[in-house]
C-alpha cells in the first residue's frame, strides 16, 4: 500500500489566491482527517470526515477554509483567500473506523503533509 | 477540556544512551488512549507506541518504553540505546473519542 498520498508536497502562493490541497487515503479507510500544523499553535484537528460526511468541522478556522470528500478515495482542503497567517504544514490522516465517534486505540495513518507558504 | 503538555522543548542525548520524554495530559475521560509519535525532518508521523488507559502494564516496543501514571496523569516515552536516527520532534497525543489531541512537542537531538 502506498499509503496516505498528500500533494502538492510545497506550494508557494500569493496572499489572495486559491489554493487546493489534495489527499488520497488508503484504500478501505473509512475516516479522514485534515490537521494544520504551526509553530505556535501546534498540531490542530481542522475537519474529520467519515464514510465521505463532515462529522466535525468545528476546527476549520474560518469560512475561508472549506474542505470535501467526494468520495472514498479523495479529499481537497481550499482556502479562498489565502493571507499570510495561513502558512503552516497541513496534514491528511486516515484510518478505518467502524464506530464514527470512537477511534481510541486505533492511531491514524499520516501522509507526508503539504507545506504551504503564503507570500 | 482535553490538554496534553511537554514541558521539554528541545532534549538531548548520545548515542547509546538513555533519554526520558515527559508529557502530562488531562481528560474526564475514563476510557482514552495515549499515543507517542515521531516526526523526523522528513515530517512524515510516525506513530512509535500506544497505551491504552486502563492496562497498568506499560507498553514496550524494541528500544521504546512508557511509564504510564494514570493517577498522576503522566505518560513518559524512554528510549533505550539512542540512536542517531532518533533524532526528531515527538509528539505526545491523547484520543478518548475520534480526534488526537497533540502536544507541542519535544525536540530530541542525539549526538555521536
Amino acid at each position: 500500500d502506498a499509503g496516505v498520498i498528500q500533494s502538492p508536497r510545497h506550494e508557494v502562493t500569493e496572499m489572495g489566491q486559491e489554493v487546493t490541497l489534495r489527499c488520497k487515503p488508503i484504500s478501505g479507510h473509512n475516516s479522514l482527517f485534515w490537521y494544520r500544523q504551526t509553530m505556535m499553535r501546534g498540531l490542530e484537528l481542522l475537519i474529520y470526515f467519515n464514510n465521505n460526511v463532515p462529522i466535525d468541522d468545528s476546527g476549520m478556522p474560518e469560512d475561508r477554509f472549506s474542505a470535501k470528500m467526494p468520495n472514498a478515495s479523495f479529499s481537497t482542503l481550499k482556502i479562498q483567500p489565502s493571507e499570510p497567517r495561513d502558512s503552516a504544514v497541513y496534514f491528511c490522516a486516515s484510518m478505518y473506523l467502524p464506530d464514527p465517534l470512537l477511534a481510541l486505540n486505533y492511531g491514524y495513518t499520516f501522509g507526508s503533509g503539504t507545506r504551504l507558504t503564503v507570500v | 477540556a482535553q490538554t496534553v503538555t511537554q514541558s521539554q522543548p528541545e532534549m538531548s542525548v548520545q548515542e547509546a544512551e538513555t533519554v526520558t520524554l515527559s508529557c502530562t495530559y488531562d481528560t474526564s475521560e475514563s476510557d482514552y488512549y495515549l499515543f507517542w509519535y515521531k516526526q523526523p525532518p522528513s515530517r512524515q508521523m510516525i506513530l512509535v507506541i500506544r497505551q491504552e488507559a486502563y492496562k497498568q502494564q506499560n507498553a514496550t516496543e524494541n528500544r521504546f518504553s512508557v511509564n504510564f501514571q494514570k493517577a498522576a496523569k503522566s505518560f513518559s516515552l524512554k528510549i533505550s540505546d539512542s540512536q542517531l536516527g532518533d533524532a526528531a520532534m515527538y509528539f505526545c497525543a491523547l484520543n478518548s473519542g475520534y480526534a488526537l489531541n497533540f502536544g507541542k512537542g519535544t525536540s530530541l537531538l542525539v549526538t555521536p
